[in-house]
């Protein structure tokens, strides 16, 4: 079966500062891996994906993702906050079996607060 | 602009009642899936089909139903034997087949019951 972790149910940042948010995988295969960010009240976008090559993935409005595969680990990261990202943060992995159904397993989510 | 629609944004509904949330697109994409979304539990998987007139329970499929008679179109009912209703419900879709392909999501429906 597989799973995805997010440590941290919450994260707090300054403004201009560096974020990262947490997120270990296990999957049996090699997996497809994908970072979501989510308003109040709205569907859920996509930000980055990784699938195979370069291990630093860079995605839409500055975010970035390293995949490590040693540490089964796909760190969301920024490296300068805005206010504007508060938000939450949904890591996703999905079966790399080709054809049929590819299930995709959501983390349980990170909010994201971006302190002015 | 291609997208999924879903509608209503807003749905309240009395204990014994069916409600019908629908789910359009316009992506051309073959799979379309239903999840549902409670505080702190990330997104669960109802129903998905894969092409018209085809669908499969997902992990959490009992009290719900659902229809693909269109491949733009895949209504989700709440019905009556869903003990636990209350929730935000989130339509999406991606191309069948397509390697690593990410999903795309509507903007949602609140079902609240009272």
């Amino acid at each position: 079966a597989q799973s995805v972790a997010q440590p941290e149910d919450q994260v707090n940042v300054a403004e201009g500062n560096p974020l990262t948010v947490k997120c270990t995988y296990s999957v049996s295969g090699n997996p497809y891996l994908f970072w979501y960010v989510q308003y109040p009240n709205r569907g859920l976008q996509f930000l980055l994906k990784y699938i195979t090559g370069d291990n630093l993935v860079k995605g839409s409005y500055g975010f970035e993702a390293e995949f490590n595969k040693s540490q089964t680990s796909f760190h969301l990261k920024k490296p300068s906050a805005l206010v504007s990202d508060s938000a939450l943060y949904f890591c996703a992995v999905r079966d790399t079996r080709t054809g049929g159904y590819q299930k995709v397993t959501f983390g349980t989510g990170t909010k994201l607060q971006v302190i002015p | 602009d291609g997208g999924i629609t879903q509608s209503p944004k807003y749905l309240f509904r009395k204990e014994g009642q069916n409600v019908t949330l629908s789910c359009e697109q316009n992506l051309n994409h073959d799979a379309m899936y239903w999840y549902r979304q409670d505080p702190g539990q990330g997104l669960r998987l109802i129903y998905y089909s894969q092409i018209v007139n085809d669908f499969q329970k997902g992990d959490i499929a009992e009290g719900y139903s659902v229809s693909r008679e269109k491949k733009e179109s895949f209504p989700l009912t709440v019905t009556s034997a869903q003990k636990n209703p209350t929730a935000f419900y989130l339509c999406a879709s991606t191309q069948r087949g397509e390697v690593g392909g990410e999903l795309f999501f509507g903007e949602g429906s609140r079902l609240t019951v009272l």
